[in-house]
């Protein structure tokens, strides 16, 4: 595709609920990150691929939260038992192989919405 | 937690002026980016800056980076009222393979028509 898209672009649900947030990076890009941004912050890492693998999930806040991307594309962040707290826009970006060196694209983010 | 500060944390001109926006750091990096949002979704890459250069232009963007300073900063000439958004900073740093990027809280600019 042109960009990273993400689904959904609003999620809304209720404490104890699990969620999924699908992310689709740019073709060719091995890189994937995902980050979260609280209201009036920047945006906080949560996790990184580079493949399937996560290379890097010191972010991830508690165990909670798990993302998986089995085929080097697609990735999937999923979070148990969902708390008030989780509420945030979840951003998803990608970046080409050589990620020292390589910007990265955002996609438009997920709302999720904890009641 | 977040490495990079900017300052100021609102700015508001009017359109055609000129405005900077400063980044500080606390850690030793690879490179730093700049990166422009609009209400609060959809983070768009400026500007990409690395550790060995001083100095980079794309159109009306100018970002400076003093590694001894620890600072980066970013000129927009010219303003026009597109140009309102909120602009972060962000840091890769220089251990290991990790390319995450880390963000400072953001910088509110408004051009006035």
């Amino acid at each position: 595709g042109a960009g990273v898209s993400q689904t959904p672009s609003n999620k809304v649900t209720e404490k104890g609920k699990y969620v999924e947030l699908r992310c689709d990076p740019i073709s060719g890009h091995t890189a994937l990150y995902w980050y979260r941004q609280s209201l009036g912050q920047g945006p906080e890492f949560l996790i990184y691929f580079q493949g399937t693998g996560a290379a890097d999930d010191s972010g991830l806040p508690n165990d909670r939260f798990f993302a998986v991307r089995p085929e080097g594309s697609v990735s999937t962040l999923k979070i148990q038992r969902t708390e008030r707290g989780d509420s945030a826009v979840y951003l998803c970006a990608s970046s080409l192989g050589a990620p020292f060196y390589n910007e990265q694209f955002f996609g438009p983010g997920t709302r999720l919405t904890v009641l | 937690s977040q490495q990079g500060e900017e300052d100021p944390q609102a700015l508001s001109i009017q359109e055609g002026e000129n405005a900077t926006m400063n980044c500080s750091y606390k850690t030793s990096i690879n490179n730093l980016q700049w990166y422009r949002q609009n209400s609060g979704r959809g983070l768009v890459h400026l500007i990409l800056i690395r550790s060995n250069e001083r100095e980079k232009h794309s159109g009306r963007l100018r970002v400076t980076l003093d590694t001894s300073k620890k600072s980066s900063s970013l000129l927009i000439t010219a303003s026009r009222a597109a140009d309102t958004a909120s602009y972060f900073c962000a840091t890769a740093g220089d251990t290991g393979a990790n390319s995450k990027l880390t963000f400072g809280k953001g910088i509110t600019l408004s051009v006035r028509p």
